[in-house]
């Protein structure tokens, strides 16, 4: 069975750091792109960044560039968000997903920004 | 940035049929943006139902069918269940998915 299970939400300070995971189980891991997309509360769905199987290739949303760093761990099958230098707005709850959202997505983990 | 448009809100009677469209702003939606669809309801994780256009899933209802149509893509919903009250997104990828794009969400009620 597939598995994707986000862990590292919490609450934290505007200008703070959190990183972000997912642990994927059921699947060969290294076989797909990975993705983060995340839903500010009331709010829609938005792309954050995907990932290429092998981890050489990483694409982002414009608005995030610099800030947010995607990054994978094929050998303990764990896909990384590091959020840096955070802000109000990017409370929301952040999922992981497979193969560009294709077909499985994780539970999600609460992101809250505030001081 | 591309831009993704959806109606923002649709309403279906019990056992009525329904589409919901998935426009683009750079041009007519193709087989090449790869359409997704998904299904969400309150305090849940999104459900993918449609994957490149018209492919569903196991899990997905039969009732629900994926096409091209106008240049848009479509989410089409025949005999709407109550169960199939839900916020619906699709989304579409850019440029071999460098760049991937959410619509605002349609949120269907069956009344």
């Amino acid at each position: 069975e597939v598995q994707l299970v986000e862990s590292g939400g919490g609450l934290v300070q505007p200008g703070g750091s959190l990183r972000l995971s997912c642990a994927a189980s059921g699947f060969s891991f290294s076989d797909y792109w990975m993705a983060w997309v995340r839903q500010a509360p009331g709010k829609g769905l938005e792309w954050v960044a995907n990932i290429k199987q092998d981890g050489s290739g990483k694409f982002y949303v414009d608005s995030l560039k610099g800030r947010f760093t995607i990054s994978r761990d094929n050998r303990k099958n764990e896909l990384y968000l590091q959020m840096n230098s955070l802000r109000v707005e990017d409370t929301a709850v952040y999922y992981c997903a497979r193969n560009h959202g294709k077909d499985y997505w994780g539970q999600g983990t609460l992101v809250t920004v505030s001081s | 940035q591309a831009v993704v448009t959806q109606e923002p809100s649709v309403t279906v009677s019990p056992g009525g049929t329904v589409t919901l469209t998935c426009g683009s702003s750079t041009g007519p939606v193709t087989s090449g943006h790869y359409p997704y669809w998904f299904q969400q309801k309150p305090g849940q994780a999104p459900r993918t139902l449609i994957y490149d256009a018209s492919n569903r899933h196991s899990w997905t209802p039969a009732r629900f069918s994926g096409s091209l149509l106008g240049g848009k893509a479509a989410l089409t919903l025949s005999d709407a269940q109550p169960e199939d009250e839900a916020e619906y997104y699709c989304l579409l990828s850019y440029s071999g998915s460098r760049l991937v794009v959410f619509g605002g969400g349609t949120k269907l009620t069956v009344l």
